[in-house]
């Protein structure tokens, strides 16, 4: 496989379930991220892990639970999730050059259509 | 803070024509790059082109080429002789450097309808 997986590519789960999304890259990068994507709305920054390390939690809530067990996986754990968390979540990775920041190119999965009943 | 804004939330081009998709940032940063993102029906977000902001030249990959006006703080998408695989939704974002790393910002999208 190449690029950057996702699955599964569609959920459907309650609002007192847990699921997890899980994200692979295969492109040598070492840092990955979570976007989420309501209808209407700009794409909005989620998680970021440089190294393995979570760099950026931007005001997520608690019922969202990144793990990043090595550079290569990325994973959100969800529960008690509510209806307006239906998205669809993207998962990116790049390169950090550590030198100009324009320089560090995204690159997206497929994503996971989420719907929470 | 940084913004993205682009203007057109629709726009159409007939197959074989040239289409120019408009964005403006908005940032104090010196040093920031600027990518656009194609989003098919199916949501993968394809990265199409990346333009630097100390890059002398506009960026050109293929059919896809950026027109950058660092004064004008614009970054607009040109895509020559459309093809019907072209409709989808596009992205300009915009990334610049903080102390805990980089951050990608994401304008409002422009879906593209070509017309046959």
């Amino acid at each position: 496989e190449t690029g950057v997986t996702q699955t599964p590519r569609h959920l459907v789960m309650g609002m007192t379930n847990k699921k997890s999304l899980k994200c692979e890259q295969h492109l040598g990068h070492n840092a990955m991220y979570w976007y989420k994507q309501s209808a209407k709305k700009p794409l909005e920054l989620m998680f970021v892990y440089n190294f393995k390390e979570q760099t950026e939690n931007n005001s997520v809530p608690s019922r969202f639970s990144p793990e990043c067990p090595n550079s290569s996986h990325l994973f959100l754990h969800l529960h008690t999730l509510q209806p307006e968390d239906s998205a669809l979540y993207l998962c990116a990775s790049s390169h950090r050059l550590r030198r100009l920041a324009g320089e560090e190119t995204q690159y997206f999965g497929p994503g996971t259509r989420l719907l929470v009943l | 803070a940084q913004k993205i804004t682009q203007t057109q939330p629709g726009m159409f081009v007939q197959e074989k024509e040239a289409v120019t998709l408009d964005c403006t940032y908005d940032t104090s940063d010196p040093s920031y790059g600027l990518f656009w993102y194609k989003q098919p029906s199916s949501g993968e977000m394809i990265f199409l082109i990346y333009q630097g902001s100390y890059d002398q030249q506009n960026a050109t990959e293929g059919r896809y080429s950026l027109n950058f006006q660092k004064a004008r703080k614009s970054a607009n998408l040109v895509i020559s002789a459309s093809q019907l695989g072209d409709s989808a939704m596009y992205f300009c974002a915009m990334r610049v450097q903080e102390t805990s790393g980089s951050r990608l910002t994401f304008g409002e999208g422009t879906q593209l309808t070509v017309n046959p």
